[in-house]
């Protein structure tokens, strides 16, 4: 079953940069886009990146996506405590029939 | 930017039916797709299903495949998810999505959800 690993937690200090992978094969992030999500305590998700590394309106220029092969990572620069959160990726992959989500990585700012 | 607001959980025992709403504002309703994103108490986001524009296409994640039933009703900006055969791995927050880009998980904007739990 094809799936998207990510590392449970990451975490930084504030001010660090701090970097979040997504791990997929050829059928999903090898040969599609990838999209991040923010999700805050207790809201719903937000879009953060779409289309591997293009920032929404609003997004500040501190997250930022890339793609290599069949990786994704997402980077937060000048981390604030506000960027506490769970952040996942999502793309298609060639044999299902609906988008795919990471595990999530849960981001604390020490 | 567009709206969405989500409605009809709540408590159900397994083996029942409840029905999701969500209404939509802000943005051309009819012109978009639609999908249902889950997420179990603290767990990860899971896709569930997707509906076209016209509603004659719809997707469905294999668990739920012949047990849930999306539709929508342009004339009322408002998509619907009929669950049937509830399962108590069915609990979960139920968010309704639009699909910027037709079947991509380019999802924007996300409803608050509502919360789905079954149980005896």
């Amino acid at each position: 079953q094809p799936a998207l690993t990510q590392p449970p937690s990451a975490s930084g200090t504030p001010g660090q940069r701090v970097t979040i992978s997504c791990s997929g094969s050829e059928t999903n992030i090898g040969t599609n886009y990838v999209y991040w999500y923010q999700q805050l305590p207790g809201t719903a998700p937000k879009l953060l990146i779409y289309r591997d590394n293009l920032r929404p309106s609003g997004v500040p220029d501190r997250f930022s996506g890339s793609k290599s092969g069949t990786s994704a990572s997402l980077a937060i620069s000048g981390l604030r405590s506000e960027d506490e959160g769970d952040y996942y990726c999502a793309t298609l992959d060639d044999y299902l029939n609906g988008p795919l989500f990471g595990g999530g990585a849960k981001l604390t700012v020490l | 930017e567009g709206q969405l607001v989500e409605s009809g959980g709540g408590l159900v025992q397994p083996g029942g039916s409840l029905r999701l709403s969500c209404v939509a504002s802000g943005f051309s309703f009819s012109s978009f797709c639609l999908s249902w994103v889950r997420q179990a108490p603290g767990k990860g986001l899971e896709w569930v299903a997707h509906i076209k524009q016209g509603g004659g296409e719809k997707y469905y994640v294999d668990s739920v495949k012949g047990r849930f039933t999306i539709s929508r009703d342009n004339a009322k900006n408002s998509l619907y998810l009929q669950m049937d055969s509830l399962r108590a791995e069915d609990t979960a927050v139920y968010h309704c999505v639009r699909e910027v880009s037709s079947a991509t998980p380019w999802f924007d904007p996300w409803g608050q959800g509502t919360l789905v739990t079954v149980s005896s």
